[in-house]
């Protein structure tokens, strides 16, 4: 079953950072990228940006989160991490991975696979 | 940035409505455009790409159709399941964006 398993919510204090964890299993983890999209409570989605678990963790992220944002991978376990620092109450949200499947042609590109989501409450 | 502007932001309907919710780009996308369907404390689940595909084992009722910058979601017969939030998203360029999403509720 090809599936993304996140890892647990956790509380932080604000200036504090979080490491996020999503395990591929299923599929051939080094084909497809790893997306990160987060969502606030009660809001919509918002795309933070991906990483190539086979390109040296090449990666790139949205402008909203640079200088803050990490994106890696370990092949060795089909496991790709989001790591956010200076946290801020804002920031609180839950952090979806996803898989993005390029399809065919270039349009078709979509997430097909998600991963449960992991809760971030940051709170003083 | 490209905007997306998803309409209505939410809507009230029967189950067997025919129900139609648009998306409108900032600029073209060429058809680069996702819909996925969100229930509450779950992960979005991808219903179409491409705007008009229909990803494997999502019901034949739900259908995508649209160029350039406007897009359709449209569910043929509204089914007690299909109560949920939708949302497009664009992949044509980064940053990667999605609409506001409609809430489509029990009338």
């Amino acid at each position: 079953q090809v599936q993304l398993v996140q890892s647990g919510a956790a509380v932080k204090k604000p200036g504090a950072s979080v490491k996020v964890s999503c395990k591929a299993s299923g599929y051939t983890f080094t084909a497809y990228y790893i997306h990160w999209v987060r969502q606030a409570p009660g809001q919509g989605l918002e795309w933070m940006g991906w990483i190539n678990p086979n390109g040296g963790d090449t990666s790139y992220y949205a402008q909203n989160f640079q200088g803050r944002v990490t994106m890696t991978g370990d092949t060795s376990i089909s496991t790709a991490y989001l790591e956010l620092i200076g946290l801020r109450s804002d920031d609180t949200a839950v952090y979806f991975c996803a898989r993005l499947n390029r399809g065919i042609y270039n349009y078709e590109y979509a997430f097909d696979i998600w991963g449960q989501g992991t809760m971030i409450i940051v709170s003083s | 940035d490209i905007q997306m502007t998803q309409s209505p932001s939410s809507l009230s309907a029967s189950v067997g409505d025919r129900v139609t919710i648009t998306c409108r780009a900032s600029q073209g996308i060429s058809n680069s455009l996702a819909w996925y369907q969100q229930k509450p404390g779950k992960a979005p689940n991808l219903l179409l790409y491409g705007a008009s595909r229909l990803e494997r084992g999502v019901p034949s009722r739900f259908s995508g159709s649209g160029s350039g910058t406007d897009y359709t979601l449209t569910i043929s017969s509204l089914q007690p399941e299909d109560f949920a939030i939708y949302f497009c998203q664009q992949n044509y360029h980064t940053p990667l964006t999605f609409g506001g999403g409609t809430k489509v509720e029990i009338k």
